[in-house]
């Protein structure tokens, strides 16, 4: 069964440097999403990326944040500097539709830690 | 955006059939209901997903009844794998969308 995938699985950084997480969705899906959940929290949603541009964001997806579809294959999750806060789970989602009137797959998480 | 309201928790035993409500007095038309699963540190996965009435799946069965306003997923069956978070989210199939998780409903199976 294809599967979304994340690397690094976990990420440890120290505040004010830049990350790059990053997703490889399954090939054939078109709509790709960032969520992150603070540990115990709820899953919040971050971005949505369509057609190389990005469809939604949420508050939480401020100036620091920002995607990129570099090639045919990987999604990319960047924060510019980053805070103590940042530290999450960060998943990423593909679906062949967007909506929610489709599955999405969600990648196994990038666990990110900001000392 | 509907609001989805859900029990925090809910406790079974295994072999019993769980069932877990999600409000949503405004859901809208073109809104889809959508039930995800999340097991400590993995991502969310999805269960099963309705527009009305019943969906039967290998896994779940989603009842929504006429006005829409609430959804029930059944699980038949629990095993101890079957706990975890369970998330409903209400949604247009099109146009804007911004995939809203609640709280979800934590599931807890005993032997």
């Amino acid at each position: 069964e294809p599967e979304v995938t994340q690397t690094p699985s976990h990420q440890v950084t120290q505040m004010g440097q830049e990350v790059i997480l990053r997703c490889v969705p399954i090939s054939n899906h078109l709509y790709f999403y960032w969520y992150r959940q603070i540990l115990g929290q709820k899953v919040e949603f971050l971005v949505s990326f369509y057609n190389n541009e990005i469809s939604e964001k949420s508050e939480i997806f401020d100036d620091q944040f920002s995607v990129e579809r570099p090639d045919g294959s990987n999604f990319t999750l960047k924060i510019r500097s980053t805070k103590l806060e940042d530290s999450a789970m960060y998943f990423c989602a593909s679906s062949g539709r967007g909506g929610n009137g489709y599955e999405q797959y969600f990648g196994p998480g990038t666990r990110l830690t900001v000392t | 955006l509907a609001k989805t309201t859900q029990p925090i928790s809910m406790d079974s035993y295994e072999g019993q059939e769980v069932n877990i409500t999600c409000s949503h007095n405004n859901i809208a038309t073109n809104d889809y209901i959508t039930w995800y699963q999340q097991f400590p540190s993995q991502g969310p996965r999805f269960i099963i997903q309705g527009y009305k009435t019943k969906v039967t799946n290998e896994v779940a069965s989603l009842f929504i009844p006429a006005d829409r306003k609430s959804s029930t997923l059944s699980l038949p069956r629990v095993s101890l794998s079957d706990t975890a978070v369970y998330y409903c989210l209400v949604g247009s199939s099109g146009g804007s969308y911004i995939p809203t998780f609640g709280r979800g409903t934590s599931l807890i199976v005993h032997p």
